[in-house]
């Protein structure tokens, strides 16, 4: 079946470094691939998406970019905020499927 | 309130006693989600709806848990003879339309301790 693997947290890093949370995934077909974000005492939201091979999602300075040939949607962000602090769930939408399958989360905390 | 609501935030409940866990969605959205989070684990699918009807409920763990929804509306997840094992955050999530855009609107989530 589909799956999703992300890499295991917690990520710890200071303001202004540079963010990479990999991301890779099984599916048959053409899924699309999402990021959510929980920040703390909130709901999961969705962060960015992208719907085929090379498309780029991009939103609040996070990109990431749908990689057919490797399977993967890697999370990226050049200079991260203490407001980034979060968890950060990679998931694939089968492609005619209807419900979202999700990675084990990874937890980001950026200190001052 | 304009996001999905769910209720009670959280629930404390003996081994063995039944539980209902609520879930308003977001007014107009048609397609609601049940997903359960672990500890230390990622969310884990336990049932879909479309209007009324649920034509996935493939994650539902044990027939111990049910799932209804009424008036497209609001649904509800029962846990029957809950077992310390159920012990989660119950997540439920709505969206416009079945239509696959992947975008999930997520209530804070039901936290169930079974003791």
């Amino acid at each position: 079946g589909d799956s999703v693997t992300q890499m295991e947290g917690p990520v710890t890093l200071s303001e202004e470094a540079c963010l990479t949370i990999n991301c890779t995934y099984t599916a048959t077909g053409y899924p699309s691939l999402f990021w959510y974000v929980q920040y703390p005492g909130e709901g999961l939201q969705l962060l960015l998406k992208a719907t085929k091979a090379d498309d780029k999602g991009s939103n609040k300075g996070f990109e990431a970019t749908y990689r057919k040939e490797t399977t993967s949607f890697h999370l990226e962000k050049g200079s991260v905020q203490v407001s980034d602090s979060a968890v950060y769930f990679c998931a694939l939408m089968a492609w005619a499927g209807n419900m979202l399958t999700f990675g084990g989360g990874t937890r980001l905390m950026v200190k001052p | 309130g304009a996001g999905v609501s769910q209720s009670p935030s959280n629930k404390v409940t003996e081994k063995g006693k039944d539980v209902e866990l609520r879930c308003d969605p977001i007014s107009g959205h048609t397609a609601l989600y049940w997903y359960r989070q672990s500890l230390g684990q990622g969310l884990e699918f336990l049932i879909y709806f479309q209007g009324n009807s649920a034509p996935d409920k493939s994650g539902l763990p044990s027939d111990r848990f049910s799932a209804e929804r009424t008036g497209g509306s609001v649904s509800t997840l029962t846990i029957q003879r809950t077992q310390q094992e159920d012990s989660a955050v119950y997540l439920c999530a709505s969206s416009l339309t079945q239509k696959n855009t992947g975008e999930l609107f997520f209530g804070e989530g039901s936290r169930l301790t079974v003791l």
